[in-house]
């Protein structure tokens, strides 16, 4: 059964820092992985999908990588805002089902 | 921009009554999903749907039933509130397989 795990569960970082959150999950068969920012109170809004052929994804000042075989992805935020405050989770799925299954998020505060 | 319009943002219903949550999508897609949101569980899928009157459970579907009769609207149906159903429901939309997942704002339902 797969599994998605998402570490650190909280982050708090200065405006203006460089930063990665982590995602890794146990079944490498996936059909792509999506990255998504959830702000408080509010529905999921995706920033990046990887498709299983891809390595990495760019939007701005956000680039999501894929490692297929070690079954983990990474989203790195350049230069962080206060306005990247929000929780961030990462799905993978996996078969014809189009079933996601979502990691449990990282927090993250960008302090200004 | 797809638009996912779950039309109650805020419900307060007694243990025992039955709920029908609403969902409607105006992109034409065919896979329609309802997720459950839980401090600590992240998001788990109840059921699914890849076309009209089809459905399939997820991963939680225990006390709950949907209902597609048309492609653009998604029911999730409570036939029996309780209050371990009190939580964040949020909809979600795909057209294929393989593209991005469109959430709609959520729907927090209090049992009491």
């Amino acid at each position: 059964k797969q599994e998605v795990t998402q570490i650190p569960a909280a982050l708090s970082v200065p405006e203006g820092e460089n930063l990665v959150l982590n995602c890794s999950f146990t079944d490498s068969a996936i059909y792509n992985l999506q990255w998504f920012r959830q702000d408080p109170g509010k529905g999921l809004t995706s920033l990046l999908l990887i498709q299983s052929s891809q390595r990495e994804q760019t939007s701005g000042r956000l680039n999501a990588s894929l490692d297929k075989s070690s079954g983990r992805s990474t989203l790195y935020i350049a230069a962080s805002q206060p306005g990247d405050s929000a929780t961030y989770l990462c799905a993978v799925a996996g078969g014809a089902t189009n079933k996601l299954i979502f990691g449990t998020g990282t927090l993250l505060a960008v302090q200004p | 921009d797809v638009k996912v319009t779950q039309s109650s943002r805020y419900l307060v219903k007694r243990t025992g009554e039955k709920v029908f949550l609403e969902c409607v999508q105006d992109m034409d897609h065919e896979n329609m999903f309802w997720y459950r949101q839980d401090p600590g569980l992240g998001l788990r899928l109840i059921y699914f749907s890849y076309d009209v009157k089809m459905k399939e459970k997820g991963d939680i579907p225990e006390g709950y039933s949907v209902s597609r009769e048309k492609k653009e609207r998604f029911s999730l149906i409570l036939e029996s509130a309780s209050t371990n159903q009190t939580s964040m429901y949020l909809c979600a939309t795909l057209r294929g397989s393989g593209n991005t997942i469109y959430f709609g704002e959520g729907s927090w339902l209090t049992v009491v």
